[in-house]
């Protein structure tokens, strides 16, 4: 099977940069994913690490180390519309994808 | 593109009663995915298909749950007899498995059973 672990809740500044860590055990795994979920919202794709290391898309990058069944994912220069949910996604065998448990992001002023 | 398409959006349902939720997946995608979502529990999948085919019905919770893909542009998930602890958001999510690992989510189909 698999599990993800995430923080629960993440507090930080407008302005500030963030990182939101996830750990997994997996049995196959392929690569990690993360999306994002406002509230009352459906969750949406934001990144995918097939490979180790780092991929940056905008203000946000995900990192990934398979040998340490880590990833993070960084977002800089956040914003108010940051506030969300933020879930990593581990692709297994024939393409299943299993979400963590999802870290709560709250933007102050 | 219209998206991944659920519908109900919305459902109140007493006890005892069968719940059907129905999704449309964006057209040329061949997974299908559909997933729970609860304060308690988080996003839980449910059962996934590719090409139509189920190939993990590990996260039903139990019999009273089934899912039907009769065609590749339409799939149920199907309730009965509904119990309030299946009140939850119900998504639906597909992909195109040979473009990338990106699913697209439905809006959801909020359920309560009371």
């Amino acid at each position: 099977g698999q599990s993800l672990e995430q923080p629960s809740e993440v507090t930080a500044v407008e302005g500030a940069i963030v990182q939101i860590n996830c750990t997994y055990q997996t049995s196959g795994f392929y690569g990690l994913s993360w999306y994002q979920q406002h509230d009352g919202g459906a969750p949406t794709f934001l990144s995918y690490n097939g490979l180790d290391g780092l991929e940056e898309t905008g203000r946000f990058s995900s990192f990934l180390s398979r040998s340490d069944s880590y990833g993070y994912l960084l977002l800089q220069e956040l914003q108010m519309k940051d506030s969300a949910s933020y879930f990593c996604a581990a692709t297994g065998t024939a393409s299943k994808l299993t979400f963590g448990t999802g870290t709560r992001l709250q933007v102050t002023l | 593109d219209a998206g991944v398409i659920q519908s109900p959006r919305h459902e109140v349902t007493e006890m005892g009663q069968e719940v059907t939720l129905r999704c449309k997946p964006i057209s040329g995608h061949n997974s299908l995915f559909w997933y729970r979502q609860t304060m308690m529990r988080g996003l839980e999948l449910l059962i996934y298909f590719n090409n139509n085919v189920p190939i993990d019905d590990s996260g039903m919770p139990e019999d009273r749950f089934s899912a039907k893909m009769p065609n590749a542009s339409f799939s149920t998930l199907k309730i009965q007899p509904s119990e309030p602890r299946d009140s939850a958001v119900y998504f639906c999510a597909s992909r195109q498995v040979s473009s990338g690992n990106t699913i697209y989510f439905g809006e959801g189909s909020w359920l309560t059973v009371v």
